[in-house]
């Protein structure tokens, strides 16, 4: 199976900043690559499909870039309702796996 | 606008059995495969397996072969996961994802003596 590694399992940011969460896969995923958001109340959002797509809805502070086993997610102008656990999944092969999670916090 | 609306929580005892439903609407029910995804209270996210819409084909991820079952009522635009042999450590909360993109809110599912 494809591990998925999110290194930062939490975060502390203060409203308006840029934040970078990342995700590593312990083999290349050619960057069929998703990242979901979960808010405190369970529900669960895609947010980043492919890598980079932008998800219909989905604010365009929200960003994703990668390639390889590298792949990252980044919110430019960090807002209240951002405030969540974000995780990445691989869907490049069987079984699709996700990253640990990284929970973000406001400072 | 595209839903999935879950069946409520239930509380079971080891050794009965659950059936989950995800009811979809706003879209074409077969347009897309049916995800199930866990989460232990506490814990992260993990893929169960998916099923074709189409086809009714299931696949199962390797820890979820055996007990779980999932299928469709494409008629209803409805699909399900069902556990047997309830285990205590099969307490959580089930998602049902539609290609991925679109999720239920989830069923928790409470395994107790």
């Amino acid at each position: 199976d494809i591990q998925m590694t999110q290194t930062t399992s939490s975060l502390s940011a203060s409203l308006g900043d840029r934040v970078t969460i990342s995700c590593s896969a312990s083999q290349g995923i050619t960057n069929y690559l998703n990242w979901y958001q979960q808010k405190p109340d369970g529900t669960i959002k895609l947010l980043i499909y492919y890598t980079s797509s932008l998800h219909s809805g989905v604010p365009s502070r929200f960003s994703g870039s990668g390639s390889g086993t590298d792949y990252s997610l980044t919110i430019s102008n960090l807002e209240p309702e951002d405030i969540a656990t974000y995780y990445c999944q691989q869907y490049s092969k069987l079984p699709y796996t996700f990253g640990g999670g990284t929970k973000l916090e406001i400072k | 606008q595209i839903q999935l609306v879950q069946s409520g929580p239930e509380l079971k005892k080891p050794g009965e059995t659950v059936k989950i439903s995800c009811k979809a609407s706003g879209y074409t029910f077969t347009d897309y495969s049916m995800h199930w995804v866990k989460q232990a209270p506490g814990k992260g996210l993990k893929w169960m397996g998916w099923i074709n819409t189409e086809t009714g084909e299931p696949t199962y991820a390797d820890d979820f072969k055996g007990r779980f079952a999932f299928s469709l009522e494409t008629s209803a635009s409805t699909a399900y996961l069902q556990i047997n042999n309830l285990k205590n450590e099969d307490t959580a909360t089930y998602f049902c994802a539609s290609g991925n993109a679109y999720w239920g809110q989830g069923t928790l599912v409470t395994v107790s003596a």
